[in-house]
């Protein structure tokens, strides 16, 4: 089994601002981290992943910070804009091989102009 | 650029009726899976499937559930009698490789709507 803890649930940052927001997980099989942004009515999307080789990884305005012995990652995003304004969620894969991910409880980020 | 598709968007239906959701996986993806969402809450999985055959499935996925790949291209979701506690958006993903570490590529979705 896999817990992914997410925090915050809401969260309201001014256009310009750092959003924030932090996963935890228990165990992994895979060392891989994705984060999926959902606008209204739309499928998650794949944003950024990490496989932790590394223990950061940028993408435009989007960091993933990866703390392996914490077993904890976040997501940054930098100069948030108002077409930010998604629910993003974390996932972790499970303990075994066969793809199974396990997702956050989501993140409604509002970005005020 | 390829993307998964998913029909109907919208299905309501009665307590007890079956309903099937239908998806076309990306086409030279291999590894298929349901995925559910009740409103306001996380994205939960359902099952996995490969080379016709049921990867793994999670304690949701009862015996009221099956899957099939009935051709080269649709992928469906069978609910034999449907529950009110069903009602969600069920979401089909694909991925070209095995593992939780490789992309999956999401549908936009079908809202199920159990009366």
């Amino acid at each position: 089994q896999q817990q992914v803890k997410q925090s915050p649930q809401s969260l309201i940052v001014q256009k310009g601002g750092i959003s924030i927001i932090n996963c935890a997980y228990e165990n992994t099989a895979f060392d891989y981290f994705p984060w999926y942004q959902q606008f209204p009515g739309k499928g998650p999307a794949l944003l950024i992943a990490i496989r932790p080789d590394v223990s950061e990884k940028k993408e435009g305005r989007f960091t993933i910070s990866f703390n392996k012995s914490a077993k904890q990652f976040s997501l940054h995003i930098m100069d948030s804009q108002p077409g930010d304004s998604a629910t993003y969620f974390c996932a972790a894969p499970g303990g075994s091989t066969l793809g199974r991910l396990y997702f956050g409880r989501g993140t409604q980020l509002t970005v005020w102009p | 650029e390829p993307e998964v598709t998913q029909t109907p968007s919208h299905q309501v239906t009665q307590m007890g009726q079956e309903v099937i959701l239908r998806c076309v996986p990306i086409s030279n993806h291999l590894y298929f899976y349901w995925y559910r969402q009740i409103l306001g809450q996380k994205v939960e999985f359902l099952v996995s499937f490969y080379n016709n055959e049921i990867s793994e499935k999670s304690e949701i996925f009862d015996d009221q559930f099956s899957v099939e790949r009935p051709d080269g291209s649709n992928f469906t979701l069978k609910i034999r009698s449907t529950k009110l506690e069903d009602s969600a958006m069920y979401f089909c993903a694909s991925s070209l490789l095995r593992g939780g570490d490789n992309e999956q590529f999401f549908g936009p979705g079908t809202r199920l709507t159990v009366l």
